[in-house]
């Protein structure tokens, strides 16, 4: 039981490159989520998804997009990157929604963007 | 406006030196209170859910408490595997996303 995988864990971008991250869970969960995580900010929420086929926008949506074609992958993407996106980006996943339940994260990618 | 405050932002120990963090909050309606322990180069890994005022839970060395208005971390008696960054989150009023802190990190000395 792997929990919730992400793929790559290191990734450097020059401006406008795009890239797409993957996020995979192992504990059938309908809810997934993706963070970033930025020194003072916090983890600001960027999108999610309450299950296949489904997504939503968050605090911070702009310059991302995401899809979750099954239900236990959600993948992240950015069209043309910017160094304003330099940051860690963590996956998460909930069996319910998130004031209800606590949600499992994984373990991150540091996307640089030069 | 949501608003989540965790302080200090930085909290030094002696091994076995107890000490508390504390998570302010401004949430209409509270849906829970939620305690995360993060390792440099990790995420955040789940410690608790609070609910209600009044509430505790505890592991481990830890114990976690809720008031209506912030909740509190209490380290008893510390060791240095202990040291990490605490964050608390809050569910967004209207929101289907965690609201988080911006964490206390926590050093314990040998």
């Amino acid at each position: 039981n792997a929990g919730v995988t992400q793929t790559p864990k290191f990734r450097v971008l020059k401006t406008g490159q795009s890239m797409t991250l993957l996020c995979a869970q192992d504990m059938n969960h309908e809810y997934m989520y993706w963070y970033r995580q930025d020194p003072g900010m916090g983890l600001r929420l960027i999108h999610y998804s309450v299950g296949e086929g489904t997504t939503a926008k968050g605090e911070v949506p702009d310059g991302y997009n995401v899809s979750r074609l099954k239900k236990q992958n959600f993948l992240l993407g950015l069209e043309s990157a910017a160094p304003s996106q330099t940051s860690v980006y963590f996956c998460a996943s909930s069996v319910a929604i998130a004031g209800a339940n606590e949600q499992y994260f994984g373990p991150g990618t540091r996307l640089t963007v030069t | 406006e949501d608003q989540v405050t965790q302080s200090p932002e930085a909290l030094r120990l002696q091994e076995g030196e107890s000490s508390s963090l504390n998570c302010s909050y401004t949430v209409s309606g509270l849906r829970g209170l939620f305690w995360y322990r993060q390792d440099p180069g990790k995420g955040p890994e789940f410690l608790f859910t609070l609910y209600s005022a009044g509430e505790e839970k505890e592991k481990e060395r830890l114990k976690a408490t809720l008031t209506k208005k912030e909740s509190f971390l209490h380290i008893t008696a510390p060791k240095p595997e202990d040291s990490a960054t605490y964050l608390c989150a809050v569910p967004k009023t209207g929101a289907n996303n965690l609201f988080f802190g911006t964490g206390t990190r926590l050093t314990v000395i040998p």
